[in-house]
């Protein structure tokens, strides 16, 4: 199993540029989540999903959207991207059979200049 | 609104001491409590995870107890090495399934393990 898998591992943007963050996961959880780790701020959730087709706001969602057409895919879009939005991304998995223990992939490192 | 506090953010120890990293959380309603170990550039690994009905954890050097009553949590890592340096994050859920069981984590714990 590969885990939790994110593309792209590095990208730079200009203000007002989009981009789509890709997580994808090979464990068949049900639940998935995008976070973002600012130095100072820690780790704060941006949008969850709790199975295909579902999503909703976490504790930062302005200015991102996601979906989840597809239960093992979680996309994170940025569609007009702000030098606020430079941060590192995390996806994380999880689901009920692992008592909702939490596996993230190696992250994003986002630039926005 | 649950807070989760680590204290100290930092922590340098000589090699082969013990290491003690706590944390504590405003809401004692935890359904559990998970602590990641995170590398320099790296992502969150789990080393951990404790549910609310346990009082302890245990893998290989590591060890973890829970006081959920205090809001407490405490990561013991045995006969420390220069490769347990890291930054290490502990989280807690609520475990209200319509909210995702989201993970509210603390700040972190940078440690230093000295050769």
């Amino acid at each position: 199993n590969a885990g939790v898998t994110q593309t792209p591992k590095f990208r730079v943007l200009k203000t007002g540029q989009s981009m789509t963050l890709l997580c994808a996961q090979d464990m068949n959880h049900e639940y998935m989540y995008w976070y973002r780790q600012d130095p100072g701020m820690g780790l704060r959730l941006i949008h969850y999903s709790v199975g295909e087709g579902t999503t909703a706001k976490g504790e930062v969602p302005d200015g991102y959207n996601v979906s989840r057409l597809k239960k093992q895919n979680f996309l994170l879009g940025l569609e007009s991207a702000a030098p606020s939005q430079t941060s590192v991304y995390f996806c994380a998995s999880s689901y009920l059979k692992s008592r909702y223990e939490q596996y993230f992939g190696p992250g994003t490192r986002l630039t926005v200049t | 609104k649950q807070e989760v506090t680590q204290i100290p953010a930092a922590l340098s120890v000589p090699e082969g001491e013990n290491l003690v990293l706590n944390c504590s959380f405003t809401d004692s309603a935890i359904y559990n409590l998970q602590w990641f170990r995170q590398d320099p550039g790296k992502g969150l690994t789990s080393l951990l995870l404790i549910q609310s009905s346990q009082r302890e954890q245990t893998s290989g050097r590591l060890n973890a107890s829970l006081d959920k009553s205090s809001g407490r949590s405490t990561l013991y890592i045995a006969a420390s090495q220069p490769g347990d340096s890291a930054t290490y994050l502990c989280a807690v859920t609520l475990g209200v399934k319509a909210a995702g069981n989201k993970l509210t984590f603390g700040g972190g714990t940078r440690v230093l393990v000295k050769p």
